[in-house]
């Protein structure tokens, strides 16, 4: 079935390091990829999304491309801060199946 | 604008126990979800409604879960009876259409604890 695999955390890192997180997908067909971010306290809350291959998501300096040749969309930051600890999830859709398929997380906790 | 609202935000009961929860979506949402998140996992989708028909409920346990969304708004997930391995964050989510590219709005979520 479809499924998606992230990096297993928790990972930390200081200010200003580059961040990535690594998500890859099994599915037949072409989904729709997301990320979504879960800061403390708060609930889940899109970041970025791509609908077609090659496609790049970006948002709050955090982008993802869709590559449909390694089947990833890996999360990338090139300098993270303190605010940016969060849990982060890698997700799937597709068109009809419209449910969101997640994965199972990564903790990321910036240091100052 | 405002977001999707849950409660209670905590509940602990015991095994064997009934247990209630409401969703209110953002005001003119037609779908509705939710979703089932156990420590340590990602979230899994419980139940979709769109107003208020059921489009997917294929792996919502239904000999022990049921959900209701009256009028197309407001929803109820209802769990009876209880089991341990029910503990865990039940997130309820919206949007505006349903399409698999529809951003998906999540409220806070009841975590609920099984004894």
């Amino acid at each position: 079935g479809d499924s998606v695999t992230q990096m297993e955390g928790p990972v930390t890192l200081s200010e200003e390091a580059f961040l990535t997180i690594n998500c890859t997908y099994t599915a037949t067909g072409y989904p729709s990829l997301f990320w979504y971010v879960q800061y403390p306290g708060e609930g889940l809350q899109l970041l970025l999304k791509a609908t077609k291959a090659d496609d790049k998501g970006s948002n709050k300096g955090f982008e993802a491309t869709y590559r449909k040749e390694t089947t990833s969309f890996h999360l990338e930051k090139g300098s993270v801060q303190v605010s940016d600890s969060a849990v982060y999830f890698c997700a799937l859709s597709f068109p009809n199946d419209y449910k969101l398929s997640f994965g199972a997380g990564t903790t990321v906790t910036v240091r100052a | 604008e405002a977001g999707v609202a849950q409660s209670p935000r905590y509940k602990i009961i015991e095994k064997r126990q009934s247990v209630a929860f409401w969703c209110n979506p953002i005001s003119g949402h037609a779908t509705l979800y939710w979703y089932q998140q156990i420590l340590g996992q990602g979230p899994k989708l419980l139940i979709q409604f769109q107003n208020n028909g059921v489009v997917d409920d294929s792996q919502l346990p239904k000999d022990r879960f049921s959900a209701e969304r009256l009028k197309g708004v407001d929803s109820t997930l209802k769990i009876q009876p209880a089991k341990l391995e029910d503990s865990a964050v039940y997130l309820c989510a919206s949007s505006l259409e349903g399409t698999s590219t529809d951003t998906q709005y999540f409220g806070p979520g009841t975590r609920l604890t099984v004894l």
